[in-house]
């Protein structure tokens, strides 16, 4: 069935760095990649999300990278501020609006300040 | 918006006793879905809705649980009878336009049965 794997994960890096997460699915027809941030004891919320008509994507301090022929895709966080301590989840789904998003395991990221 | 809001916060309950955990969408949204959350599994699609119909009830792991949508702005999740092994925290979550369109949770229902 599908799959997302997802590392490493557990990532702990100064502030200041930068934090790469990375993730691989199964399902060659999957279209659609969300990342949610979730914050001790808070709900999922979604940071950025990718289709595959696209190779990269930014939005301030966050890209998210596709490569649909080796089927991963990466998370980037630049310059890293405490605040950003959080659980990461990628997620793939099919196009379309039925069938499964299936998520990874998540990666637990600390700042240190 | 007030966002997806779920209820109980909170519950705790004894083996055996029904519980019913119950979800209001965002206004508008015509996908709901049921996430349970697990150190051991993560995140895990239970059941969700189009419509107010449910579409795929594959992760719903055995008979004790059922869901329903009976309108577009209140779903239940329901365990009977519960097991220690239910404790968990349960995320409604709803979108827009299915899958591949961001997903809105609520702040979740944490559940533990002794």
């Amino acid at each position: 069935g599908e799959n997302v794997e997802q590392h490493p994960s557990t990532l702990s890096v100064q502030e200041g760095d930068s934090a790469v997460i990375k993730c691989t699915y199964s399902d060659s027809a999957s279209n659609y990649f969300p990342w949610y941030k979730q914050e001790l004891g808070k709900r999922p919320q979604l940071i950025i999300d990718i289709r595959s008509n696209v190779g990269e994507k930014k939005d301030q301090r966050i890209a998210v990278t596709l490569n649909k022929t080796a089927k991963h895709f990466s998370l980037h966080i630049t310059e890293t501020q405490p605040e950003d301590s959080a659980v990461y989840f990628c997620a793939a789904s099919r196009y379309g609006n039925t069938g499964k998003l299936i998520f990874g395991q998540g990666t637990t990221l600390q700042v240190k300040p | 918006d007030a966002g997806v809001i779920q209820s109980p916060r909170h519950e705790v309950t004894e083996m055996g006793q029904e519980v019913t955990l119950r979800c209001k969408p965002i206004s508008g949204h015509d996908y709901l879905f049921w996430y349970r959350q697990t150190m051991m599994r993560g995140l895990e699609l239970l059941i969700y809705f189009n419509n107010n119909v449910p579409i795929d009830d594959s992760g719903m792991p055995e008979d004790r649980f059922s869901a329903k949508m009976p309108n577009a702005s209140f779903s239940t999740l329901k365990i009977q009878p519960s097991e220690p092994r239910d404790s968990a925290v349960y995320f409604c979550a709803s979108s827009l336009s299915g899958v591949s369109s961001p997903l809105h949770f609520g702040n979740g229902t944490r559940l533990t049965v002794t």
